[in-house]
Formats: structure tokens, sequence, C-alpha cells
């Protein structure tokens, strides 16, 4: 079945530090790939997301690319800020708003 | 606008209970579906509905239940607690759903956290 993996957190930085937070899938067909955030006590917040192969999903300075080649969806941002201080979710839907997530990873930025 | 409203906020039950929780979707929004978090856990797909009609289901058991209603308010019943299903339970919204085509993004609630003791 569908799946998706995530680096395992928590994940620790300096404020500007550059941030990769590692995503894969396993999917039959052809999915949309998401990255949700949550911050403490709040909902999932869709950050961004890409719909096919080589798309590039870009939101508050963070970005990820569709890589069917390697089935991955990696998030990416070039200088952290304490306020991204949250928990991050990989995800892939395949139709019918059926989102399957990752485990997510803790992000803590240190001022 | 309101976003996706969902009640109560918290909930503590008793093992063997029933539970029923509550979902309004974004105004115009058709499509609503559920998702449990156990805590340090992503999101489970439980189900989704679509014009009152239920379009899918996750791996849980019979206990669970949904449906949604003519103003496409949704409410969920879990019947006889366990332990297990304490988590945070989510409720999305989206315009569509899929029909065939690429979903439109999905706007999740604020969740209602269920402790079962």
């Amino acid at each position: 079945g569908n799946s998706v993996t995530q680096m395992e957190g928590p994940v620790t930085l300096s404020e500007e530090a550059f941030l990769t937070i590692n995503c894969t899938y396993t999917a039959t067909g052809y999915p949309s790939l998401f990255w949700y955030v949550q911050y403490p006590g709040e909902g999932l917040q869709l950050l961004l997301k890409a719909t096919k192969a080589d798309d590039k999903g870009s939101n508050k300075g963070f970005e990820a690319t569709y890589r069917k080649e390697t089935t991955s969806f990696h998030l990416e941002k070039g200088s952290v800020q304490v306020s991204d201080s949250a928990v991050y979710f990989c995800a892939l839907s395949e139709g019918y708003d059926k989102i399957i997530f990752g485990k997510g990873t803790r992000l803590h930025i240190l001022p | 606008d309101a976003g996706v409203t969902q009640s109560p906020t918290h909930l503590i039950k008793t093992r063997g209970q029933h539970v029923t929780l509550r979902c309004s979707p974004i105004s115009g929004h058709k499509s609503v579906s559920w998702y449990q978090q156990v805590l340090g856990q992503g999101p489970q797909f439980i189900f989704q509905y679509y014009e009152k009609e239920e379009r899918g289901r996750g791996n849980f058991p019979d206990r669970f239940s949904a449906r949604q209603f003519p103003n496409y308010s949704s409410e969920l019943n879990v019947n006889a607690l366990l332990l297990g299903d304490s988590a945070l339970y989510l409720c999305a919204s989206s315009l569509f759903g899929t029909q065939g085509t690429r979903s439109t993004e999905a706007f999740f609630g604020q969740g209602t956290r269920l402790t079962v003791v």
C-alpha cells in the first residue's frame, strides 16, 4: 500500500541554519505530495504542495521538489527562524481526500 | 470567513462509553474527512464524505461511524470506547474532494482532544 517515510526527529538547529527534512514515498499511481505543519496547540496547516513530477512547491521560504525517480519530496529552507519550530508532516494523496501522512518530524530552532 | 470548526475541543470519557464529535466545514465546502492523530504519530485517515455519501474508509473497526448532514456538517461517532481511542481527532474540509480529478486543498480544524480513562 501507499506510505510515507520521513526522517525522525527531533531536529534541533540554530537560527539561520539550513534545514533539510527528508521524505520518501511509496505509491502505486501518481499522487499529489504535501508538507503540512502543526504548531503547538494548533491544527494542521498546508505548507506547500506539488501535484506532478518535477513540480516545486514553495511557501514562506520553504521548498520541496517532487522527484519521481527517487520517490522523494525533501523539505528545505535556507535560513530557519525560531518561529519555524513546529512538527512537520510529509504526506501524499491519491484521491478522495484520503491523505496518508508520515509520522512527523519535530523541529526545534534555538535563538 | 470561519475556518473548519470542531466541537468540543476537549473531552474525557470512560472506557465503554460512546462519543460524538462534530465538525462544521468551511462555507461552500462539500467534502469532509476525519482523521485520528495519536500522540507522537501522523494523522490516520478514518472517513471521507462527499455530498452526504461515504466515499472513503480507512482501516478502523466498525465501532467508528460517521455521517454528513444536508448542510455538509458531519459527526464522527465512536462506540465502546477503548483506552487506545485516546487521540486528537481532526476534521478536514475541501471544496469538491477529487471526483476523478486532482484533489483540491483540504483545510483542517484544530481538532477534538479525546481522552479515554
